[in-house]
């Protein structure tokens, strides 16, 4: 692995379903990002993790939940799964968080919701 | 609110320049970012302003006055492949960054 890499690469979810997107990193960095990109808004942020054992709160947070066991992974829940949630997720991470580092990008998850 | 602006396309010919700009209102600045986006891939980093001037690297030029809100990213001697969007990025006063929408440049031959 060099990187970051998320799983899968796209996916069809019927409303209602359960829904984890998968996000790995092997560059040892302590923050860690999900994002979603829709037509025509920016980047929005949904959940953060500064560092192992710790999340936060996004600009987007509802409807979604993540959990950060370890350095390397960063999965993303959709608990029940609705169309508004169809999009593009990106995950990224840095060496910090409060700093001045640049942000790496996953591939993306692209996702849509029927 | 938070705010960031930049025109949603632009279109401009092999081997010139151009210009785009990046205005923002955003609680706190923290730097300035620049990605690349190519469709369907996922953003790639450019550049980082956090003093104001400009930065230069190869092609890629970027430029910032924190007064002004204000930000450009200078692309010389386009080439097919510079076809991407490019986006503008703020990281406030908690670290998180903003994102504007994006700027798509289409490259003529």
């Amino acid at each position: 692995i060099a990187g970051i890499t998320q799983a899968p690469t796209s996916q069809i979810l019927a409303a209602g379903r359960r829904m984890t997107l998968r996000c790995t990193q092997d560059m040892r960095h302590n923050a860690m990002y999900w994002y979603r990109q829709d037509l025509g808004l920016g980047l929005r942020l949904i959940h953060y993790s500064n560092t192992a054992g710790t999340t936060g709160k996004g600009e987007v947070p509802d409807g979604y939940s993540v959990s950060r066991a370890n350095t390397d992974d960063f999965p993303l829940t959709l608990a029940s799964a609705v169309p508004s949630q169809t999009s593009v997720y990106f995950c990224a991470s840095s060496e910090e968080a409060a700093s001045t580092d640049t942000q790496y990008f996953g591939p993306g998850t692209r996702l849509t919701v029927l | 609110g938070q705010n960031i602006d930049q025109p949603t396309e632009m279109t401009a010919t092999e081997g010139a320049i151009v210009q785009i700009n990046c205005t923002y209102q955003t609680s706190g600045f923290n730097g300035l970012f620049w990605y690349q986006q190519h469709a369907g891939e996922a953003p790639t980093f450019l550049s980082y302003n956090v003093l104001d001037g400009l930065e230069e690297k190869g092609r890629f030029s970027s430029f910032l006055s924190r007064s002004k809100g204000y930000s450009y990213l200078l692309l010389k001697e386009l080439q097919m492949k510079d076809s991407a969007s490019y986006l503008c990025a703020v990281r406030d006063s908690n670290y998180q960054l903003i994102w504007g929408a994006g700027t798509k440049l289409i490259i003529k031959p």
